[in-house]
C-alpha cells in the first residue's frame, strides 16, 4: 500500500540532544512537508522540499534541519538549539509543490517529548 | 498572508444528527483552494473535502458537504448523520496565491459524538 511512513510514533530527548525523525513515502510524490501541532493549535510548517536536494524554511524553521538526498525520504532533525521542541510532528507529501487543489497526504505523526 | 479561522473549539453532537464547523478565511488571492481534514485520537490527518475558489457548486463526499460562501470568506464543513467514529479533531486549510506552496491550517475544532 502507499503511503507516509513516520518512525518512531514516541520519542524521548534529554535536553541538549539532537533527535532524528523519519519520514518515507512510496507515493512519488515531489512535494514533502514538516509540520509541528502543539496542544489546542493548528499545524504550522517547518520546513518543505519541492524536489529532490532542495528544501525551503518554513514559518517555524528556527532550531530544525532537514535533507532531501532521495525522493521518498525527508528527514527532521530536532537540534538542541529548538527552545521547545516537545510537540506532535507531521511529516507531509504532495505530487507537486503548488497549485490550489493539490492535496497533502500526511503521516502518523511522531510525538516528540523532552525529559 | 492567509489566515483561517475555526472559533469553535469544542462541540457535542448526537448520534444521527447533523453538525456545522465554522470557518472563516482571510486572503486577498482570487484563486485559493479550501481543504478539511480529520484528525481522529490516532493522529494522522485524514483529507475529507475540498473546495476551489471558482467552483460555483458545494463541494459534497458522502456524509460531508462544504456550505462556501466566497463573499462572506466561509467555508464551513457539514457532517451528516453523525456517527460514534466522527469524534475526532477537524481541521479547515487553505492553499493558494503566493502561498499556494503549503496547507496554512486553522487552529481546529474538535467534535465529540454522543451516543
Amino acid at each position: 500500500d502507499g503511503g507516509i511512513t513516520q518512525s518512531p510514533k514516541y520519542l524521548f530527548r534529554k535536553e541538549g540532544q539532537n533527535v532524528t525523525l523519519s519520514c518515507e513515502q512510496n507515493l512519488n510524490h515531489d512535494a514533502m512537508y514538516w509540520y509541528r501541532q502543539d496542544p489546542g493549535q493548528g499545524l504550522r510548517l517547518i520546513y518543505y522540499s519541492q524536489i529532490v536536494n532542495d528544501f525551503q524554511k518554513g514559518d517555524i524553521a528556527e532550531g530544525y534541519s532537514v535533507s532531501r538526498e532521495k525522493k521518498e525520504s525527508f528527514p527532521l532533525t530536532v537540534t538542541s538549539a529548538q527552545k521547545n521542541p516537545t510537540a506532535f510532528y507531521l511529516c507531509a507529501s504532495s505530487i507537486e509543490w503548488g497549485g490550489q487543489n493539490t492535496e497533502a497526504f500526511f503521516g502518523q505523526g511522531t510525538r516528540l517529548t523532552v525529559v | 498572508a492567509q489566515k483561517i479561522t475555526q472559533t469553535q473549539p469544542g462541540m457535542f453532537v448526537q448520534e444521527k444528527e447533523a453538525v456545522t464547523l465554522d470557518c472563516t478565511y482571510d486572503t486577498s488571492d482570487q484563486s485559493y483552494g479550501l481543504f478539511w481534514y480529520k484528525q481522529p485520537s490516532s493522529g494522522e490527518m485524514i483529507f475529507l473535502i475540498y473546495q476551489g475558489s471558482y467552483d460555483e457548486q458545494n463541494a459534497t463526499e458522502g456524509r460531508y458537504s462544504l456550505n462556501f460562501q466566497k463573499a462572506r470568506k466561509s467555508a464551513n464543513l457539514v457532517i451528516s448523520a453523525s456517527q460514534l467514529g466522527d469524534s475526532a479533531m477537524y481541521f479547515c486549510a487553505m492553499r493558494g496565491g503566493v502561498d499556494d506552496y503549503k496547507l496554512s491550517f486553522g487552529a481546529g475544532t474538535t467534535v465529540t459524538v454522543r451516543a
